[in-house]
């Protein structure tokens, strides 16, 4: 099984819509991260978390919320799916700073 | 905060020619850079990183440099291979630093 586990891994939705993807972890990590990815633009930091009642905003956190309901499960919502929120997401762990990142597989998200 | 910038976009080779990916930062705090490489459909996995008291890595046919005069480091493969196709991303965080920061990727092409 893997470590690092989205659902769902892909997803079309309605624009206005709230769509939520899931992040769960068998890694024991406390820090969480979540991803977006376009292509050209890399990856970039929507949200991450380094404890259950620790959430923080990354470059790109607008039209998006988060949860973290358990060490193991972080969340990602759209409160209102908008065309340019079509893009490859991402979650991640991470044991501490300055150490690799495990990433999941991705959600890949159409909104139309 | 850290500005990760990474070249070229797009790299054809040979199979059996070297690969080069180059990747600069801009603070001077960073002090871990790891290496990411993402297979068609599945998330970034790692594949070498390099801490600031090392200059150098290798491990088998990859290698990494690290030059932190010059705020930047390298990734290179030689004796490519087809499997080697894939994209890379370069990142850099700290120890103090709270993300990753990644670069916009290499898409990797090795030509039977």
């Amino acid at each position: 099984d893997a470590d690092v586990t989205q659902t769902p891994r892909n997803r079309i939705t309605k624009t206005g819509k709230r769509i939520m993807l899931e992040c769960s972890q068998t890694k024991g990590h406390d820090r969480m991260y979540w991803y977006r990815q376009d292509p050209g633009l890399g990856l970039r930091l929507i949200y991450y978390s380094f404890d259950v009642k620790d959430i923080n905003k990354g470059e790109i956190s607008d039209g998006y919320s988060v949860s973290r309901q358990a060490q193991a499960k972080f969340s990602l919502s759209l409160e209102s799916a908008i065309p340019n929120q079509t893009a490859l997401y991402f979650c991640a762990t991470s044991a501490r700073r300055g150490t690799e990142a495990f990433f999941g597989q991705g959600t890949r998200l159409t909104v139309v | 905060g850290e500005n990760v910038e990474q070249h070229p976009s797009t790299l054809s080779v040979q199979e059996g020619d070297s690969a080069v990916i180059k990747c600069t930062y801009s603070d001077s705090a960073s002090n871990y850079f790891p290496w990411y490489k993402q297979e068609l459909g599945k998330g970034p996995q790692l594949i070498i990183d390099i801490r600031s008291n090392v200059g150098e890595k290798k491990d088998q046919r990859i290698a990494v440099t690290l030059n932190k005069t010059a705020k930047h480091f390298s990734l290179h493969i030689t004796e490519t291979q087809p499997e080697d196709s894939a994209v890379y991303f370069c990142a850099a965080s700290s120890n103090t630093g709270n993300q990753f920061y990644f670069g916009t990727g290499t898409s990797l092409t090795v030509i039977p």
